[in-house]
């Protein structure tokens, strides 16, 4: 099936770790991005890619980094800047303004 | 990105149409009404979008006013599992990146 996959779908950080959250999508999008969602929020745009080895910051792009080597793979990298990283992560493609999300990754911190 | 102002929440018995109201009064004249929703803990789903011509699919119909300002989502048979945040975001075509801007939503509550 086509779609957005992310992985995995819980993960906890420890004091002072870096993570990685998977997002692979098999649609040929060529535009990716990585939003943020608090508990009882709208969703915050972190970083996105409109096309392989390129990428902008969004609005809350401190304390993450992402890359873009293959058009199917968009790691977001969860770094030990980010203060604050509990929050639902969610990844999206999109073609002709049309935004297709992933299930989502729920991070904790330990 | 334009402003859009939602109520925080509504209800809707099921079987019942349900109409989600938006305000967009400083839409411009090249973007686009777009409704997402987001079922608990799960991605947002795309519904429908346009520009000025009402839309119908097989989700839901979207009336757009004639002077663009507001817009009203309806969903004709609500059931159960259409229970969701509802998501009015207004975008341009030009805007690098096709960025979304989410606000809080409605909350719709189908009930039985």
């Amino acid at each position: 099936d086509g779609g957005i996959t992310q992985s995995p779908k819980y993960l906890f950080r420890k004091e002072g770790q870096n993570v990685t959250l998977s997002c692979e999508q098999n649609l040929n999008h060529d535009a990716m991005y990585w939003y943020r969602q608090d508990p009882g929020q709208g969703l915050r745009l972190i970083y996105y890619s409109q096309i392989v080895n390129d990428f902008q910051k969004g609005d809350i792009a401190e304390g993450y980094s992402v890359s873009r080597e293959k058009k199917e793979s968009f790691p977001l990298t969860v770094t030990s800047a980010q203060k604050n990283p509990t929050a639902f992560y969610l990844c999206a493609s999109s073609i002709t303004g049309i935004q297709y999300f992933g299930a989502g990754t729920r991070l904790s911190v330990l | 990105d334009a402003k859009t102002t939602q109520p925080t929440s509504m209800d809707c018995a099921e079987g019942r149409a349900a109409n989600l109201p938006c305000n967009h009064s400083t839409i411009s004249g090249n973007e686009y009404v777009y409704w997402y929703r987001q079922i608990h803990s799960q991605g947002p789903q795309y519904i429908i979008h346009g520009l000025k011509n009402n839309e119908t699919n097989e989700m839901a119909s979207l009336i757009i006013t004639e002077d663009r300002k507001s817009s009203t989502l309806i969903l004709p048979h609500a059931t159960l599992r259409d229970t969701a945040v509802y998501y009015c975001i207004v975008r341009g075509t030009m805007e690098y990146g096709n960025k979304l801007v989410f606000g809080a939503g409605t909350i719709l509550r189908v009930k039985s």
